[in-house]
Order: structure tokens, then sequence, then C-alpha cells
């Protein structure tokens, strides 16, 4: 069973603060992606990556970097956060191999920015 | 990026009845759009997937239907049942590996 799992249910940050979302998932897959969610918007792709350092950006990357340093986790940083950054953040993860893949979804943050 | 369009965004049935929920596209090259299912505070799931060299695909109470000619796909649920009711999103990729979703639709069943 893949589990993708993310470091806060939720996170109340001041504006300004740099904030760190975490992801991990335990099935060895090669893709990572972070989206968030907000009410009549769908999932918006933050940024995704398909390997170790490697990173693109996806509709939304303005206010946002992303690290992943090791294949397991992907973490998410709002360099200095914002009130319209205030989101459900959701981690996702897929394998490459054989085309495309499900995406499994972490259980999401819930950040708001003060 | 591609723009996805799902319609209605809020669907109520009774218990028993179909529902069907469409999305549109405009990437020809698109070629996998899957469904996903998500229940109130959990996180999304994969319910049901088409690729696109296959026109229709049936599991249990669900199908997906695709057109791509038309450039549209439809989710199709037979029998609803409460535990149906959740927001469903559709989505779609091409070859770059990068997921595009839709704007997602709220779908009651009432008892």
């Amino acid at each position: 069973d893949v589990k993708v799992t993310q470091s806060s249910r939720y996170l109340v940050k001041r504006t300004g603060e740099k904030v760190f979302l975490e992801c991990v998932q335990d099935m060895d897959h090669e893709n990572m992606f972070w989206y968030r969610q907000d009410p009549g918007l769908g999932l918006r792709l933050i940024y995704f990556s398909y390997d170790v350092k490697m990173k693109e950006k996806g509709d939304i990357p303005e206010g946002y970097s992303v690290s992943r340093e090791k294949k397991e986790r992907f973490s998410l940083i709002l360099e200095s956060a914002s009130t319209n950054q205030t989101s459900m953040y959701l981690c996702a993860s897929s394998i490459i191999a054989g085309g495309y893949n499900e995406q499994f979804f972490g259980p999401g943050t819930r950040l708001t920015v003060l | 990026g591609e723009n996805v369009e799902q319609h209605p965004s809020t669907l109520s049935v009774q218990e028993g009845d179909s529902a069907v929920i469409k999305c549109t596209y405009s990437d020809s090259a698109s070629n996998y759009f899957p469904w996903y299912k998500q229940e109130l505070g959990k996180r999304p799931q994969l319910i049901i997937d088409i690729r696109s060299n296959v026109g229709e695909k049936k599991d249990q109470r669900i199908a997906v239907t695709l057109n791509k000619t038309a450039k549209h796909f439809s989710l199709h649920i037979t029998e609803t049942q409460p535990e149906d009711s959740a927001v469903y999103f559709c989505a779609l990729a091409n070859t770059g590996n990068q997921f595009y979703f839709g704007t997602g639709t709220s779908l009651t069943v009432i008892p």
C-alpha cells in the first residue's frame, strides 16, 4: 500500500515567514508533485519533480520553491508567506514506468497565513 | 498550461439515479484521462482511468467514455448510493508527465 505522508495537517503562519511543507513517500516513486487546492479552482500544479535534484515549474510556481535532495522526500518552500497563499496543499507521487500512472496523494496540509 | 473544463460544478441526484460529469480539453496530445474522487476531509483517490486508444471503460457502477475527436470525456455513475457523495475531479496528462485537473464536481446523492 502506497503511503504518502505530509508533515502537518494544519499550519498557521504569519505574513513574511518562511514556511516548509514536507512530503515523504515510501514506494520508491520517481515522480512527486505539489498542488494547491482552492474552492472552485480544483487542483493546480505548483511544481513537480521526476528525479532527485530535478524540478519543473507547474502552472503557479510564483512565490514557491521546492527541494528534492532524496528520492522519497519533496519539500515545498514558501520563501515569504503571504495571505493569498492560504490554501490546502496536496503532495502526490507516481511511478514513471509504463506510461501514465496513478497519482497517490498525501492527506493534505491546510495552511493559514495571517 | 492545458485548460480542462468540468461541468457541472454541483450535482444532486436521488439515490438509484445516474450521474454524469463531463470534461472538455483543448490539447490533442493528451492521452491519459483519470478520474479522482475526494470524500470530505480526505485525499483524492483514483477511481477509474482511460487511455486514448480506448473509447469506453467500465468498472461495476462507474464508466468513463472518451471522444478524442470532440475532446471530451465523461464519468458515468449508475445506481448511485449515498456513499458516492464526494467531489469528483477529472484530469488528463500528455507526454510531459504533467497532470491537469478540472475544477471539480460536488456530487450529492439524496437518500
